[in-house]
């Protein structure tokens, strides 16, 4: 039983163009989501979260989007560079609970 | 700063075989989380540790699989015996009182032949 879901598996988009990773949940317990990052040999790394009180953040290149509603967040990278091209993981918790849920992962490629 | 360590990176061993992964927390976290990564199910929690203390174990698999905790920083992840369907990517991760994010050590690729 997947709580959260990454149908994509992968992504390939031009350098220099807008990146978009989408994410689903079943869970309407969730409340915090985290995007992580992961190159090949190394552990996944935090890039960016969002807590559902608001519905969108903001770091950079890196934009967090949430729809409650829908149960469905997206992470936009704009522009994307090649330094991007790596795994990306959608993770999902309570607040104020440890455990984190993860997706399977969706490969972005940047193709220069 | 020293990140999550995990030791050994790699692992290949043969059916049958007790296999130990290691792994040492940054200092001063408290909170410690064994994952597995395979393509099928992505990132799996395994069991976490509060305070040198197993809270939730439920995502470990079988009895084959054990881990402790003896030190705040030293956590050991074991299986006994191995099966070829353990293969796959172990990561540990810690956090300070669970609060987010989690880091992630680099793994332990365990290969059983």
């Amino acid at each position: 039983d997947q709580q959260v879901k990454q149908n994509s598996p992968s992504l390939s988009v031009q350098e220099g163009r807008i990146s978009i990773l989408n994410c689903d949940y079943t869970n309407s317990m969730f409340d915090y989501f985290l995007w992580y990052k992961k190159y090949p040999a190394e552990g996944p790394t935090f890039l960016i979260s969002i807590s559902s009180i608001k519905d969108k953040n903001e770091d950079g290149r890196f934009t967090v989007f949430l729809n409650k509603s829908a149960k469905h967040l997206s992470l936009h990278i704009v522009p994307s560079q090649p330094g991007d091209s790596a795994v990306y993981f959608c993770a999902a918790s309570v607040w104020g609970n440890e455990k984190l849920t993860f997706g399977t992962g969706t490969r972005l490629t940047i193709i220069p | 700063d020293a990140g999550v360590i995990q030791s050994p990176r790699h692992e290949v061993t043969e059916m049958g075989q007790e296999v130990t992964l290691r792994c040492k927390p940054i200092s001063g976290h408290n909170s410690l989380f064994w994952y597995r990564q395979t393509m099928m199910r992505g990132l799996e929690l395994l069991i976490y540790f509060n305070n040198n203390v197993p809270i939730d174990d439920s995502g470990m698999p079988e009895d084959r699989f054990s881990a402790k905790m003896p030190n705040a920083s030293f956590s050991t992840l074991k299986i006994q015996p191995s099966e070829p369907r353990d293969s796959a990517v172990y990561f540990c991760a810690s956090s300070f009182n669970g609060n987010q994010p989690q880091h992630f050590g680099d793994g332990t690729r365990l290969s059983i032949l």
